[in-house]
């Protein structure tokens, strides 16, 4: 079956856009997580939702990023005024359940010029 | 939170030598321990992972030690592949007992492993 898949591959946006990251996970996946990825360093969480809700928002930087689940499978992660500091790899991953193995998606790619 | 910290950070090796990567982690609640492989550009993939409540898994020629009193864990791979290049990455997390509970992971910073053929 499909893995679990981010779009955009790549985005590049300039300081202070606004920018949304999708992610699709693996279908029945009832848990989500986001986890940022900077060059030379291992992956950094996020967020993690649990169905439909937020269930620990604690990695989030700063109240520019917000992410939504709202029908328990598609998320978004969307990061307002952006700065240069945010180019990274997002990278997405989905559990059925919170017990089992992560599946990562391939990321995606935001550079801030 | 959990610290958790990864050495070498480089290691190369000749084709059918062993490789072994160490871990260590701070939080002596963590309790799931997952090694990921990162080819360039690619996602990181889930290779062998170990709980808690065992002290060595092996999977043909992956292995994974844990030592919960010292605090760290490491990654041996016998008879290196030009197909093992890549990097890899440790975590750990606090997994509950239940279903619905946060497996947030904590990676190191990763080791580029590099098997010269």
């Amino acid at each position: 079956g499909a893995g679990v898949s981010q779009t955009p591959s790549n985005k590049v946006t300039e300081k202070g856009k606004y920018v949304e990251l999708r992610c699709d996970p693996i279908s029945g996946h009832t848990a989500l997580y986001w986890y940022r990825q900077s060059l030379g360093q291992g992956p950094e969480f996020l967020i993690y939702f649990q169905g439909t809700g937020a269930a620990d928002d604690s990695g989030l930087p700063n109240d520019r990023f917000f992410a939504v689940r709202p029908e328990g499978s598609v998320s978004t992660l969307k990061i307002q005024r952006t700065e240069r500091g945010d180019s990274a790899v997002y990278l997405c991953a989905s559990s059925f359940g919170a017990n089992n193995e992560q599946f990562f998606g391939p990321g995606t790619r935001l550079t801030v010029l | 939170g959990e610290n958790v910290e990864q050495h070498p950070s480089t290691l190369s090796v000749q084709e059918g030598d062993s490789a072994v990567i160490k871990c260590t982690y701070s939080d002596s609640a963590s309790n799931y321990f997952p090694w990921y492989k990162q080819e360039l550009g690619k996602r990181p993939q889930l290779i062998i992972d170990i709980r808690s409540n065992v002290g060595e898994k092996k999977d043909q020629r992956i292995a994974v030690t844990l030592n919960k009193t010292a605090k760290h864990f490491s990654l041996h791979i016998t008879e290196t592949q030009p197909e093992d290049s890549a990097v890899y990455f440790c975590a750990a997390s606090r997994r509950g007992p239940f279903c619905y509970g946060n497996n947030r992971l904590a990676f190191g910073k990763g080791n580029q492993v590099v098997v010269i053929p």
